[in-house]
């Protein structure tokens, strides 16, 4: 397995600011992902992580709103960008170590 | 079924009752079946991976089946403990891709 930290673990921020989301992964892994789940919602993937280039984004998320830098092989980060009430959700990091997804504690985010 | 749900919602037990919930998903194009146990503020944990029809896996007093013609799979609980008050998350992995479907989870609330 693999553990995986990220911080902040919670924050309450202002509509039209950004954050920038820290995860840090023990080990070198090859694939790092970023969720969000909203209020009652499932966990969404928002992109993959890739080393060296530009995330690969799932429908519904682009890079303007949610950029996303991988410098190397343990480290990412997420951010969000001009948030509004719609983004107050708990974003996760995740990695794919042997077939099997392993997840950060998440950051919870309050929009006000 | 496009989608993967889970049901209930949540639900409310006492110390020592057993429960289960269920995970519907996708036949088609089916790959492995994930639970994930998620408390408040901590990662999820993985509980189970199951591939084949008929898979049958436990850990202590939990336990869960597959059934992948049908699309569907019960996790159950023995002996309810305070301590197993948790969201649980199923997750669909299609054949073919690393990308997770969840479904919203069960929350589970064990009375003492």
């Amino acid at each position: 397995s693999a553990v995986i930290s990220q911080k902040p673990s919670r924050d309450i921020c202002q509509r039209g600011t950004s954050l920038t989301i820290q995860c840090q992964v023990d080990s070198q892994v090859t694939m790092m992902f970023w969720y969000r789940q909203q209020p009652g919602q499932s966990l969404t993937l928002i992109a993959t992580a890739n080393q060296g280039s530009e995330a690969t984004y799932e429908s519904g998320f682009v890079i303007d709103k949610f950029p996303i830098s991988r410098p190397n092989l343990t480290f990412s980060t997420l951010t969000v960008s001009n948030m509004s009430p719609e983004d107050s959700s708990i974003y996760l990091c995740s990695v794919l170590n042997y077939n099997e997804q392993f997840f950060g504690p998440g950051t919870r985010l309050t929009v006000l | 079924i496009l989608n993967v749900e889970q049901s209930p919602q949540s639900l409310h037990v006492q110390e020592g009752d057993s429960t289960n919930f269920t995970c519907s998903f996708p036949s088609s194009n089916f790959y492995a079946l994930h639970w994930y146990r998620w408390e408040t503020a901590k990662s999820p944990e993985a509980l189970f991976v199951m591939t084949l029809n008929g898979d049958e896996k436990k850990k202590g007093r939990i336990s869960a089946t597959l059934n992948t013609k049908e699309g569907y799979s019960y996790l159950y609980i023995k002996g309810s403990q305070p301590e197993d008050s948790a969201t649980y998350l199923c997750a669909s992995v299609p054949s073919g891709t690393y990308k997770y479907i969840f479904g919203t989870g069960t929350r589970l609330k064990v009375l003492a």
